[in-house]
């Protein structure tokens, strides 16, 4: 079965300095993997994805993201981060055959003035 | 459109009344998918449609939920008699093609509570 683990609730970041937010996935086969953005009362917005090819991929708004097969990890950074990034992320992984989303447990991100 | 819509934003039930919720995927957009964000954040798949037809509905439950996406209208999920357990924000997402690669789009939720 496929899931995905967030393990920090909460990462705190002074504007400036870059930042991670952790994924970590469990897929069988290919992994197709994902990162939305919730700000406050608002939907989920899409960042960027992972299907195949390079292992960095860039996404919306500076972001991108590291694919490391070996610790089957996905990790969101951002080399310099804004007071406007602070919002609650998600990654997420689709499930086969029907490609609905698993979620990870979402991590907020708190970035400092 | 370009952009997922929903409605209402929020809706208040009292406990055993009827709640029905909308929503209007991206034109061109073949399926819809509908999720349930509860408490701590956490999100619940209830039903997905590959046009109006139910393409996997093990989400559901089915004794006080229901959906339906008919053509030339909104996708609709109602709950027959709420529940308290029923209050939480409703996403609806769409995506243009089956596949795992496909990303969803989301709508902005509605926001039910269960009085």
């Amino acid at each position: 079965a496929q899931s995905v683990a967030q393990p920090e609730d909460q990462v705190n970041v002074a504007e400036g300095n870059p930042l991670t937010v952790k994924c970590t996935y469990s897929v069988s086969g290919n992994p197709y993997l994902f990162w939305y953005v919730q700000y406050p009362n608002r939907g989920l917005q899409f960042l960027l994805k992972y299907i195949t090819g390079d292992n960095l991929v860039k996404g919306s708004y500076g972001f991108e993201a590291e694919f490391n097969k070996s610790q089957t990890s996905f990790h969101l950074k951002k080399p310099s981060a804004l007071v406007s990034d602070s919002a609650l992320y998600f990654c997420a992984v689709p499930t086969s055959g029907t490609y609905k989303y698993i979620f990870g447990t979402g991590t907020r991100l708190k970035v400092l003035a | 459109g370009e952009e997922v819509a929903q409605t209402p934003k929020h809706l208040v039930r009292g406990e055993g009344q009827k709640a029905k919720l909308y929503c209007a995927p991206i034109k061109g957009h073949s399926y819809v998918f509908w999720y349930q964000q509860v408490l701590k954040n956490e999100f619940k798949f209830l039903i997905s449609f590959q046009n109006e037809n139910v393409f996997d509905e093990t989400g559901m439950p089915k004794e006080r939920f229901s959906a339906k996406c008919l053509p030339n209208s909104p996708c609709s999920l109602e709950i027959q008699a709420t529940k308290l357990e029923d209050s939480a924000v409703y996403f609806c997402a769409s995506s243009r093609d089956r596949g795992p690669g496909d990303e969803q789009f989301f709508g902005p939720g509605t926001r039910l509570t269960v009085l």
